[in-house]
């Protein structure tokens, strides 16, 4: 089992939609949950990010974290063209441990105008 | 200004010849990765390095030699490239403790012919 999975996509939604992007991991240790975006030919720019359970809202974007069910959650309402990219869910381990962020393999998004 | 950069962002090449990358940021950060980005868009560490001094170092061909001269800098070195090299390469930083709180570059696509 690979240590963070998500669904690779492509999804593809009408502008407007709400979207979700999920992620689940195996190793019960990580305590710091991100989400990062990246737009195409562009490195990886950090949208989210939260190390509790629950819900974390910034404008039209919510993380939602479950520990108990190792899971997390992107969700986008009010979806619009410049959403259009990879979202790559990333966790890491507690500040005990050097920073070695694991990715998962992340979620192509098309919204269509 | 440009928080993390890279040089050189194209690089094509034919088996067996060595490459280097370089990287530099200007955010003041102490720590500064390597990411390798495949054709799948999964991101994998590959090292990390803390002031100059390297604190993660990933199951990587040692064909792969990182260097840091000083905490703005890390380059990276590839000797006897193979066509499985084939990727991008993402530098990026954080403060050490920064728990996935990474800053990256627009990526170094090399091709390997």
């Amino acid at each position: 089992q690979k240590e963070v999975e998500q669904d690779p996509g492509p999804l593809s939604v009408p502008e407007g939609a709400i979207v979700s992007l999920n992620c689940t991991y195996s190793n019960s240790a990580f305590q710091y949950f991100m989400w990062y975006r990246q737009y195409s030919r562009k490195g990886p720019e950090l949208l989210m990010y939260t190390y509790s359970s629950g819900n974390k809202e910034d404008g039209r974007f919510t993380a939602q974290v479950d520990k108990s069910s190792k899971y997390i959650s992107l969700f986008i309402r009010d979806s619009q063209p410049s959403d259009s990219a990879t979202y790559l869910c990333a966790m890491s381990l507690p500040k005990t441990s050097y920073d070695k962020v694991i990715f998962g393999p992340g979620t192509s998004l098309s919204v269509i105008p | 200004d440009t928080a993390v950069s890279q040089t050189p962002k194209y690089l094509v090449t034919q088996m067996g010849n060595d490459k280097s990358i370089k990287c530099e940021q200007n955010l003041g950060h102490d720590t500064m990765y390597w990411y390798k980005q495949d054709s799948k868009k999964f991101l994998k560490i590959m090292f990390s390095y803390n002031n100059k001094e390297l604190i993660i170092n990933e199951t990587v061909p040692n064909r792969f030699s990182p260097k840091s001269p000083d905490k703005a800098h890390l380059n990276l070195h590839i000797n006897s490239l193979e066509l499985g090299d084939s990727a991008v390469y993402f530098c990026a930083s954080s403060h050490l403790w920064a728990t996935g709180e990474l800053f990256f570059g627009e990526g170094s696509r090399l091709t390997v012919l």
